[in-house]
């Protein structure tokens, strides 16, 4: 068991161009979550998954935000047209989301800058 | 809507010492759960302990406990004989909890940094 990875780790990118990040869980989670955070701030939620399918978006996550989950394995995160505003860490969280000891594991994140 | 809420930004302790970390949460759900995850510097959030509401009886894990008082909303973690390597950003969460088991989401408080001194 690796762990939750996130790639990059670290993207700096300019006002209006699209990044995308992504997110492996572990092996067998069924579940895989999306959080930002802000400098000085906890997480805020923004989506996720039980497998493929995406099962609630939060109201932070605009029309330029997608989330993807193809085959229920690793996560893809869009943004595009950044705008200073989206400069946060982005985390990623799985689980195994079969009993009442749901307990979210969390990868070390992507630190985005926009420029 | 639930909130967490973290009213100490900043804790410092000396090693060996005992320190208590606070934390209310709002919420008209009867079924949840509650969390501490720590954030070290530079480093990936992990899971500290946590606490199934319908649970009377407070988690332990090692040198980390919790005070669960449900009716006032409060859910606070104690820190036993401190060490150098607990220094770290604390972020109190709550998850609410469905039929199935769990409902998803977790709701963080703001955190508090905790510094442990030698």
């Amino acid at each position: 068991d690796t762990g939750v990875s996130q790639d990059p780790r670290h993207k700096i990118t300019k006002r209006g161009q699209n990044v995308t990040f992504r997110c492996d869980p572990i092996s067998e989670h069924n579940r895989l979550y999306w959080y930002r955070q802000t400098l000085g701030q906890g997480p805020e939620f923004l989506t996720y998954f039980q497998n493929e399918a995406q099962l609630e978006k939060s109201r932070l996550l605009s029309d330029r935000f997608s989330a993807e989950r193809p085959k229920g394995s690793f996560s893809t995160l869009e943004i595009q047209r950044t705008e200073q505003g989206d400069s946060a860490m982005y985390l990623c969280a799985s689980s195994l989301a079969v009993s009442r000891r749901e307990t979210q594991y969390f990868g070390p994140g992507t630190r985005l800058l926009v420029l | 809507a639930q909130t967490v809420t973290q009213s100490q930004p900043e804790m410092s302790v000396q090693e060996a010492e005992t320190v208590t970390l606070s934390c209310t949460y709002d919420t008209s759900e009867n079924n949840y759960y509650l969390f501490w995850y720590k954030q070290p510097p530079s480093r990936q959030m992990i899971l500290v302990i946590r606490q199934e509401a319908y649970k009377q009886q407070n988690a332990t894990e090692n040198r980390f406990s919790v005070n669960f008082q449900k009716a006032a909303k409060s859910f606070s973690l104690k820190i036993s004989d401190s060490q150098l390597g607990d220094t770290a950003m604390y972020f109190c969460a709550f998850m609410k909890q469905n039929y199935g088991g769990s409902q998803g989401n977790l709701i963080f408080g703001k955190g508090t940094k905790l510094s442990v001194k030698p």
